[in-house]
């Protein structure tokens, strides 16, 4: 039973475009949501979070959007950068929690 | 910042033999560490949690005896593979939060390539 999904496992995006991933969850218990972002052989890296009290949080080149009705968030990168190809993981969380449920994962590739 | 050391980084063994992976918080305590492990093209899957001075809470579907895990103090907690099959070639990842409750960020080694022959 697959609670966080990212139904693309890769994406293209030039650079300086816009790249939006994207992450579904099915359990409603979930609030409170992170990105992390993982290169090859190395452990994940913590980018973003937000909680299910806010729709948008924003941090430099990185925003996140929650839909609670949707049960859907994105995490937008503008502009986008070679450097931000990898791997991008959503993981959700709840109150009281210590472990995160993540997805599958989406695989980005930044094109010059 | 808050880090997160994981050694080895990468380990070959003979099937059989057994694994031992250490996971040490470098700049703060950590009470509770989690263990995970990723299949290629995979998510990320949790193994168990590990907690100072008790035993470890093991996910549904993990051999216990088979991934041992022993949190002996505030900083270090390790995982051992016993009896290794060619199965368990992995990426085997730690993390440790340095916050109390699940909304600090999990901060997370830099994982161990297990390839077992």
């Amino acid at each position: 039973d697959q609670q966080v999904k990212q139904n693309s496992p890769s994406l293209s995006v030039q650079e300086g475009r816009i790249s939006i991933l994207n992450c579904d969850y099915t359990n409603s218990m979930f609030d409170y949501f992170l990105w992390y972002k993982k290169y090859p052989a190395e452990g994940p890296t913590f980018l973003i979070s937000i909680s299910s009290i806010k729709d948008k949080n924003e941090d430099g080149r990185f925003t996140v959007f929650l839909n609670k009705s949707a049960k859907h968030l994105s995490l937008h990168i503008v502009p986008s950068q070679p450097g931000d190809s990898a791997v991008y993981f959503c993981a959700a969380t709840f109150q009281g929690a210590q472990k995160l449920v993540f997805g599958q994962g989406t695989r980005l590739t930044i094109n010059p | 910042g808050a880090v997160v050391s994981q050694h080895p980084s990468r380990v070959i063994c003979k099937s059989g033999t057994s694994v031992k992976i250490e996971c040490r918080s470098l700049d703060f305590q950590a009470t509770t560490m989690f263990w995970y492990r990723q299949f290629p093209k995979k998510s990320l899957m949790l193994m168990a949690t590990s907690n100072e001075g008790s035993k470890a809470t093991y996910e549904q579907g993990v051999e216990k005896d088979k991934f041992l895990i022993n949190h002996a103090s505030l900083t270090l907690s390790t995982l051992t593979v016993t009896s290794a099959h060619p199965e368990d070639s992995s990426f085997y990842i730690c993390s440790a939060r340095t916050g109390q409750g699940g909304y600090s960020p999990l901060h997370f080694g830099n994982g161990t390539r297990l390839t077992v022959t």
